[in-house]
C-alpha cells in the first residue's frame, strides 16, 4: 500500500544552518504530497504542498519539489531560526482514495540559538 | 487558532471501557476526518464524514465508530478499549469532502490513556 518514509529524528541544528529533511513515498498514480508542522503544543498545520510533478511547494522560507523520477519530496530552508523548532510530517493524499492522508512518522527538529 | 475545538483535552479510561470524544468544526466546514497519533508516530486516518455520511475508513476495526451530526460537529466513539488505543486523538474539519484534504484544520487533539 501507499507510505511514506521519512528521515529518523531528533535532528539539531545551530541558527542560521541550512536545513534538510528527506521524504520519500510509495504510491500508485499521482499522489498530492504535504509538509505539516506540529509547533509544541499547537495542532498540526499544513506548511506547504504540490499537487503534481515537479510543482515546488513554498512558505515561511521552507521549499520541498515533487520528484517523481525518485519518489521524493526533501524538505529544505536556506537559514533555520529557533522557532522553526518543531517536529515536520511528510505526507500523501493517494490519487485513489481522496479522503485520508498517509503521514510519515515525524522528524523532531531543535535549533540552538 | 484553527478554529476545531475537541473535548475533552485529557481523558483516562481503563480497559474494556467505552469513551465519546467530540469536535466541533470550524464554521463552513462540512467534513470531518478524525486521526490517531501513538506516541512518537504520524498519525494514522481513522474515518472521514462528509454531510453525516462516512465517506471513507481507514485500517481501524469496527469498535471505532463515528457520528457527524447536522451542524456538522462531529464524535469519535471507541468501544471495548484497550491499552494499544492510547494515543492523541485529532479531529480536522474542511469544506467540501473528498480531494479537499490540502485545505484541513486541525484541531489541538484529545490525549487518551487507557489503564
Amino acid at each position: 500500500g501507499d507510505s511514506v518514509t521519512q528521515m529518523e529524528g531528533p535532528v539539531t541544528l545551530s541558527e542560521e544552518a541550512f536545513l534538510t529533511i528527506n521524504c520519500t513515498y510509495t504510491a500508485t498514480g499521482y499522489p498530492s504530497l504535504f509538509w505539516y508542522v506540529q509547533y509544541p503544543g499547537e495542532g498540526l498545520q499544513l506548511l506547504l504542498k504540490a499537487t503534481k510533478a515537479d510543482d515546488k511547494g513554498s512558505n515561511k522560507g521552507f521549499e520541498a519539489t515533487y520528484r517523481k523520477e525518485t519518489t521524493s519530496f526533501h524538505l529544505e530552508k536556506g537559514s533555520v531560526q529557533v522557532s522553526d523548532s518543531a517536529v515536520y510530517f511528510c505526507a500523501l493524499t493517494p490519487y485513489s482514495s481522496a479522503s485520508k492522508i498517509i503521514f510519515g512518522s515525524g522528524t523532531r527538529l531543535s535549533i540552538r540559538p | 487558532e484553527t478554529g476545531v475545538t475537541q473535548s475533552p483535552t485529557h481523558l483516562i479510561k481503563t480497559r474494556g471501557q467505552q469513551v465519546t470524544l467530540r469536535c466541533s468544526s470550524q464554521s463552513g466546514h462540512n467534513t470531518v476526518s478524525w486521526y490517531q497519533q501513538a506516541l512518537g508516530q504520524g498519525p494514522q486516518f481513522i474515518f472521514q464524514y462528509y454531510r453525516e455520511e462516512e465517506n471513507g475508513r481507514g485500517n481501524f476495526p469496527p469498535r471505532f465508530s463515528g457520528l457527524q451530526f447536522p451542524n456538522y460537529s462531529s464524535e469519535l466513539n471507541v468501544n471495548a478499549l484497550e491499552l494499544d488505543d492510547s494515543a492523541l486523538y485529532l479531529c480536522a474539519s474542511s469544506l467540501g469532502g473528498g480531494g479537499t484534504n490540502e485545505k484541513l484544520f486541525f484541531g489541538s487533539g484529545t490525549q487518551l490513556s487507557v489503564l
